[in-house]
């Protein structure tokens, strides 16, 4: 069982480059998060998609844009990468149906910004 | 706004102690609240989610509580072990959806 699986897991891009991070889930989680960690901080909501079809800002959503391509995957998209985006992203998804909405997390995408 | 603090932001014990991470929230309107461990360089593994009509959850030598009128969730280790080292965060739900707010975590060292 893999759970939730992004891809790639180290990127280095130059200020202004455009990327997509990859997020797929095989739990069959109705919905699904992107989230960033900086030094210090707590994780921090960039867009979720409460379930397929639809998708929604977060806390920190600016130079970003998602796609939930359908229900396994969630892509996040840097249009015009910038330092402030120099991270790691973590993908999860949950259900939120029943008693469970445990949140589950892929292993991160370090991503560097020079 | 939810806002989730925990605390002591750093701990360091030797091997055998039993502990208590602290973990505070501003807005006692939760469902739940779930407690991760994070590895350097990893991602975060789930350890215990606590329903808002539970007090507490064990698993294994960790037991959580949760006291939702004051704002607090405990997570007991008991007898620590060097490899329980890692960053331990806390999450509450927050404005649907099953939106996590995290706390900045209790980053634990246990020495032999």
């Amino acid at each position: 069982n893999a759970g939730v699986t992004q891809t790639p897991k180290f990127q280095v891009l130059k200020t202004g480059q455009s990327m997509t991070l990859q997020c797929a889930q095989d739990m069959n989680h109705n919905s699904m998060y992107w989230y960033r960690q900086d030094p210090g901080m707590g994780l921090r909501l960039i867009y979720y998609s409460a379930s397929e079809g639809t998708t929604d800002k977060g806390e920190v959503p600016n130079g970003y844009n998602v796609s939930r391509l359908n229900k396994r995957e969630f892509s996040l998209r840097l249009e015009s990468a910038a330092p402030s985006q120099t991270s790691v992203y973590f993908c999860a998804s949950s259900n939120r149906d029943g008693s469970s909405y445990e949140q589950y997390f892929g292993p991160g995408t370090r991503l560097t910004v020079t | 706004k939810q806002e989730v603090t925990q605390i002591p932001a750093a701990l360091s014990v030797p091997e055998g102690e039993n502990l208590v991470l602290n973990c505070s929230f501003t807005d006692s309107a939760i469902y739940n609240l779930q407690w991760f461990r994070q590895d350097p360089g990893k991602g975060l593994t789930s350890l215990l989610l606590i329903q808002s009509s539970q007090r507490e959850q064990t698993s294994g030598r960790l037991n959580a509580s949760l006291d939702k009128s004051s704002g607090r969730s405990t997570l007991y280790i008991a007898a620590s072990q060097p490899g329980d080292s890692a960053t331990y965060l806390c999450a509450v739900p927050s404005g649907g959806y099953n939106k996590l707010i995290f706390g900045a975590g209790t980053r634990l060292a246990v020495h032999p």
